[in-house]
């Protein structure tokens, strides 16, 4: 069974950029998986923010494409998220999230961390 | 980009009782489509994928239907640890969408 743990700051300064990894522990990161990152903000719903492939290939929410950027590092088995220009409206749960083999559905996801952006 | 409406936003009923959630998409996903549940403080967990096959470990009385743009998820006896959160997913495009998800709450 795959695990997933984020890490990173919980505080992140506005107009900075929010950086984020998940280790990935029972499973390698070179499988046919694809490896995403899913917002939640305080009180509400999920927010899809974009996903890997182990090749390196990505797809991005547009809404946010201008400012993220994911990338693996195979080496250390993990995944990471960078968010430029931060605002307050950043402020969520982060989560990252591995889907089944050549499946589109989450069927692994890290406990999740929260990110403040404040000055 | 696709969008999901979930509906009611807020459902109330007792322990027992049969539970039915609606996830309507603005285009069709054909059955590509999940059901999560998430319950206060922790991370959604995989129930219903495509459309209504019950995710591993999941108890029988979640089952989903629907294909197209209309889906259901249905709970036929409530439990009370089935109080939670519940959202929709699709992907399409090489893009994920969720729904903005329903409240189940004990009446």
């Amino acid at each position: 069974q795959v695990q997933l743990q984020e890490s990173g700051p919980g505080l992140v300064k506005p107009s900075g950029t929010l950086s984020l990894t998940c280790a990935v522990s029972g499973g390698s990161i070179s499988s046919s998986n694809w490896w995403s990152w899913v917002r939640q903000p305080p009180g509400k719903g999920l927010e899809w923010i974009g996903e890997i492939y182990h090749s390196g290939s990505t797809n991005y929410n547009p809404s946010l494409k201008s400012r993220v950027t994911i990338s693996v590092d195979k080496s250390k088995n993990q995944f990471s998220l960078k968010l430029s220009s931060v605002t307050a409206a950043d402020t969520a749960v982060y989560y990252c999230a591995s889907k089944g083999t050549d499946s589109s559905w989450y069927v692994n996801w890290g406990q999740g961390t929260l990110v403040t952006v404040s000055s | 980009e696709i969008v999901l409406t979930q509906s009611p936003a807020t459902l109330s009923l007792s322990p027992g009782e049969r539970a039915t959630l609606s996830c309507r998409a603005s285009q069709s996903v054909s059955s590509y489509l999940a059901w999560y549940q998430q319950k206060p403080g922790q991370a959604p967990r995989l129930l219903i994928y495509d459309a209504s096959n019950r995710a591993t470990g999941i108890p029988a009385r979640f089952s989903g239907s629907g294909s197209g743009t209309d889906f259901t998820l249905t709970i036929s006896s409530l439990e009370p640890e089935d109080f939670a959160v519940y959202y929709c997913q699709q992907r399409s495009n090489w893009r994920d969408t969720f729904g903005q998800g329903t409240k189940l709450e004990i009446k």
